[in-house]
């Protein structure tokens, strides 16, 4: 059964900090996503990761993955307070579309 | 190009009664996957419908059924509620499922009383 962890759950950062969540998966996938949540809405895709080494940025976030290690990670770049949402990690299995999402990292961004 | 649709977006039920969910896929997509989001077990894979055939299943007992029309859309059905269904329902649309991405809608805001 793929089991997918996310760390640290909970992230409070001052702007203009950097800081990185971890992802990691225990069987192999062949695509990882990054979700973002904001409270009380749905997902939004923020990056799709095909294979290993590769990595994706958007603005102030970077997203990397490796699949020998199993591990994915999300780098904020100098946070600011719109960043402050929920993020998870979802796993694609390699056979069918169901995702194993993460417990998510419940991000918050000081002034 | 029209996102995906899930009524209603909220709905407060009681123990016992059943529901019926809606979802509305984006035009010429034609897989709809089901998840279901609540605090104490985060966000778990229910169903995916294609082709109005089931193709896969999650870990969640008889009372969550679905199905998929010819248009695409899906409803998920969920008997004799319980409190702990009290939950968000996300749907998610693709083109053909697999590694098509998939897009979520808003999500249906279940409780149950």
């Amino acid at each position: 059964e793929l089991k997918v962890e996310q760390n640290p759950l909970f992230l409070s950062m001052q702007e203009g900090k950097n800081y990185t969540i971890y992802c990691n998966y225990s069987t192999t996938s062949d695509r990882l996503y990054w979700y973002r949540q904001d409270p009380g809405k749905s997902l939004e895709s923020l990056f799709v990761l095909l294979s290993n080494g590769a990595v994706k940025q958007e603005g102030r976030l970077m997203a990397s993955l490796d699949t020998k290690a199993r591990l994915s990670t999300l780098h904020i770049t100098a946070a600011v307070h719109d960043l402050s949402a929920t993020y998870f990690c979802a796993v694609k299995e390699t056979s069918g579309s169901r995702l194993t999402f993460g417990e998510g990292t419940q991000l918050t961004v000081n002034p | 190009k029209a996102g995906v649709t899930q009524t209603p977006r909220y709905l407060i039920k009681t123990r016992g009664q059943q529901v019926t969910l809606s979802c509305s896929p984006i035009s010429g997509h034609r897989s709809v996957s089901w998840y279901q989001q609540t605090p104490g077990q985060g966000l778990q894979f229910l169903f995916e419908y294609f082709s109005e055939t089931q193709r896969n299943k999650g870990n969640f007992p008889g009372r969550f059924s679905g199905r998929q029309f010819s248009n695409s859309r899906s409803e998920m059905n969920v008997s004799t509620l319980e409190l702990g269904d009290s939950a968000l329902y996300l749907c998610a649309s693709s083109l053909q499922g697999g590694n098509s991405e998939q897009f979520f809608g808003p999500g249906t805001r279940l409780t149950v009383l």
